[in-house]
């Protein structure tokens, strides 16, 4: 069981640059969700998913996308990589809503300059 | 709207001192309320998780406290030792459901031989 993983572990993107990052979980949780953490601050909520084919904006949606077509895997897309978008961003899971942890993965480190 | 306020930011202690880390949240209308510690350059680890009807939940030298009614958590941490170090976030989901969560910005703990 590899839990939450999550590819690249690091990139240097260049302004206007696009990526995808993976997240791939093996546990069949329904829920999924992107976070990003900024240096000193805690993670703030990109996009989540409730299963597949749904999915659905967070508290900073602007400059993502996500796509969901399976259980297990959920990428988060940068289309325009902007410096303010500098950060490390970590997939999670969850089985459900009914107050269960999420399981994080452990985070890509994206410089854009 | 849900914020969540850490105090304090940092804290550097000898080992063998038990420790208290803060948690204060505005939205008193939460289900749950969860600790993660997150270790440099990795992503988070579940601790401890308190359902609304709960009032404490304990793992080994690690006790959480919730109190619904002051918008309050804390972090009890016994005999504190170095492999400790490390940064606790608490998490406190968005109202309208899905397992949302709304992060505080951590404690940076260092505990030192």
């Amino acid at each position: 069981n590899a839990g939450v993983t999550q590819t690249p572990k690091f990139r240097i993107l260049k302004i206007g640059q696009s990526m995808t990052l993976q997240c791939t979980q093996d546990m069949n949780h329904n829920y999924m969700y992107w976070y990003r953490q900024d240096p000193g601050m805690g993670l703030k909520l990109i996009y989540y998913s409730v299963g597949a084919g749904i999915t659905d904006k967070g508290e900073v949606p602007n400059g993502y996308n996500v796509s969901r077509s399976t259980t297990e895997d959920f990428p988060l897309r940068l289309e325009l990589a902007a410096p303010s978008q500098t950060s490390v961003y970590f997939c999670a899971s969850s089985f459900g809503q009914g107050g269960e942890t999420q399981y994080f993965g452990p985070g890509t480190r994206l410089l854009v300059l | 709207k849900q914020e969540v306020t850490q105090i304090p930011a940092a804290l550097s202690v000898p080992e063998g001192e038990n420790l208290v880390l803060n948690c204060s949240f505005t939205d008193s209308a939460i289900y749950n309320l969860q600790w993660f510690r997150q270790d440099p350059g990795k992503g988070l680890t579940s601790l401890l998780l308190i359902q609304s009807s709960q009032r404490e939940q304990t793992s080994g030298r690690l006790n959480a406290s919730l109190d619904k009614s002051s918008g309050r958590s804390t972090l009890y941490i016994a005999a504190s030792q170095p492999g400790d170090s490390a940064t606790y976030l608490c998490a406190a989901p968005i109202s309208g459901g899905y397992n949302k969560l709304i992060f505080g910005a951590g404690t940076r703990l260092a505990v030192h031989p």
